[in-house]
């Protein structure tokens, strides 16, 4: 089944610590992106792919980096410089043109103790 | 960047039709309007997409405004499995999507 696949579901992390958040695809979308979803709020952009490569920030980048080496896979990591990195991320792919439906993950919840 | 306003939360009794409204006063004449729903703790999924005329799907339908300043939702008969949050979107240029706040749609049995 094609789809994008998010790892882990739950992720716990110590202040100070790096963590890489998964991201693949098999729907072979050129784009794909990370949003952050705090409770009771909508979804902010953090960084988006349009080709392997290549990379743009979105509205809430700081403290976030990413990488784009293989058309499947769009790894999120969230560095110590993130101030509040608990939330929920989403990833999520789409195919080229303004009308193009965004498939998302089932999303990463990361806690920070 | 374009910018989406939408209400809060709404409520609707079963197997009525419910109108959910978004305001995007900001859209640029190539943007188009996007539509996505949210279950607790699940990605959002697509719902429907539209330019400038109404569409229909099985899901739904959009009706967009004549001056494309604001569109609206409009689930012809709710149930209680369309209980979500609904997300109104406008893509920015060819990849980047704007999304509002959502709405917190609640079905009344």
């Amino acid at each position: 089944d094609g789809g994008i696949t998010q790892s882990p579901k739950y992720l716990f992390r110590k202040e100070g610590q790096n963590v890489t958040l998964s991201c693949e695809q098999n729907l072979n979308h050129d784009a794909m992106y990370w949003y952050r979803q705090d409770p009771g709020q909508g979804l902010r952009l953090i960084y988006y792919s349009q080709i392997v490569n290549d990379f743009q920030k979105g509205d809430i980048a700081e403290g976030y980096s990413v990488s784009r080496e293989k058309k499947e896979s769009f790894p999120l990591t969230v560095t110590s410089a993130q101030q509040n990195p608990t939330a929920f991320y989403l990833c999520a792919s789409s195919g080229q043109g303004r009308f193009s439906e965004q498939f998302f993950g089932p999303g990463t919840r990361l806690t920070v103790l | 960047d374009a910018k989406t306003t939408q209400p809060n939360s709404m409520e609707s009794n079963e197997e009525e039709p419910v109108h959910l409204p978004c305001n995007h006063s900001t859209i640029s004449g190539t943007d188009y309007i996007h539509w996505y729903r949210q279950l607790p703790s699940q990605g959002p999924e697509y719902v429907i997409h539209g330019l400038t005329s109404n569409v229909n799907n099985r899901m739904a339908s959009l009706a967009i405004a004549e001056d494309r300043k604001s569109s609206t939702l409009i689930l012809h008969r709710a149930t209680l499995r369309d209980a979500a949050v609904y997300y109104c979107a406008i893509t920015s240029g060819t990849y980047k999507y704007i999304f509002g706040t959502g709405t917190r749609l609640k079905v009344l049995a």
